[in-house]
């Protein structure tokens, strides 16, 4: 099984529809991570949880939000989806001297 | 405010070459440094990292160079193979108190190694 399992791997959604993305990792790490990658931007921070307590908005949190469960799961939700927040999702988790990523979600928001 | 920049989207090398991929910062608060390589379809991968009190740090055919100086670093494959085609990311961490820990990444460049 993968250290850090993304789930669904791909998904084509309508705007305005309320979509999850969910995480778990096996890795025993307290600190988790959702990422946005898009064409010429980057990895761009959403939202990072440092443990189950503990939630904090990154660079780009508007129109998401996120859930933590236990320390092996960590969700994403967008809450009304927008064609703009089409692109592909990671999952991450680390200490700080490196991540351990998620394989991935694609999202299409037509 | 772009912390972190690669100012290079693309790089095309030969087999056998260098691929040299560069990495500018900002925050001087970033003390360790990194570099993910992602394939299509597959989450990023760790390949290589600096912390900030060395200038150089060798793993096979891949070495990472420091300048603090000049907040830059850049990653070296010698030699490059057709397998290293992917996007590379560079990454720093932030060690400044409460978001101690996190990293902020590059736009990514994305290299091509042609036979």
């Amino acid at each position: 099984d993968a250290d850090v399992t993304q789930t669904p791997r791909n998904r084509i959604t309508k705007t305005g529809k309320r979509i999850m993305l969910e995480c778990s990792q096996t890795k025993g790490h307290d600190r988790m991570y959702w990422y946005r990658q898009d064409p010429g931007l980057g990895l761009r921070l959403i939202y990072y949880s440092f443990d189950v307590k503990d939630i904090n908005k990154g660079e780009i949190s508007d129109g998401y939000s996120v859930s933590r469960q236990a320390q092996a799961k960590f969700s994403l939700s967008l809450e009304s989806a927008i064609p703009n927040q089409t692109a592909l999702y990671f999952c991450a988790t680390g200490q700080g001297y490196g991540y351990t990523f998620g394989s991935g979600t694609r999202l299409t928001v037509v | 405010d772009q912390q972190v920049k690669q100012n290079s989207p693309s790089l095309s090398v030969q087999e056998g070459r260098i691929s040299i991929l560069n990495c500018d910062y900002t925050n001087s608060m970033f003390d360790y440094f990194l570099w993910y390589k992602k394939y299509p379809a597959e989450g990023p991968t760790f390949l290589i990292s600096i912390s900030s009190i060395k200038d150089k740090n060798e793993d096979g055919r891949f070495t990472v160079f420091l300048n603090k100086s000049a907040k830059h670093l850049s990653l070296h494959i010698v030699p490059s193979q057709p397998g290293d085609s992917a996007v590379y990311f560079c990454a720093a961490r932030d060690a400044g108190g409460t978001s101690y820990g996190k990293l902020t990444f590059g736009q990514g460049t994305i290299l091509t190694v042609h036979p």
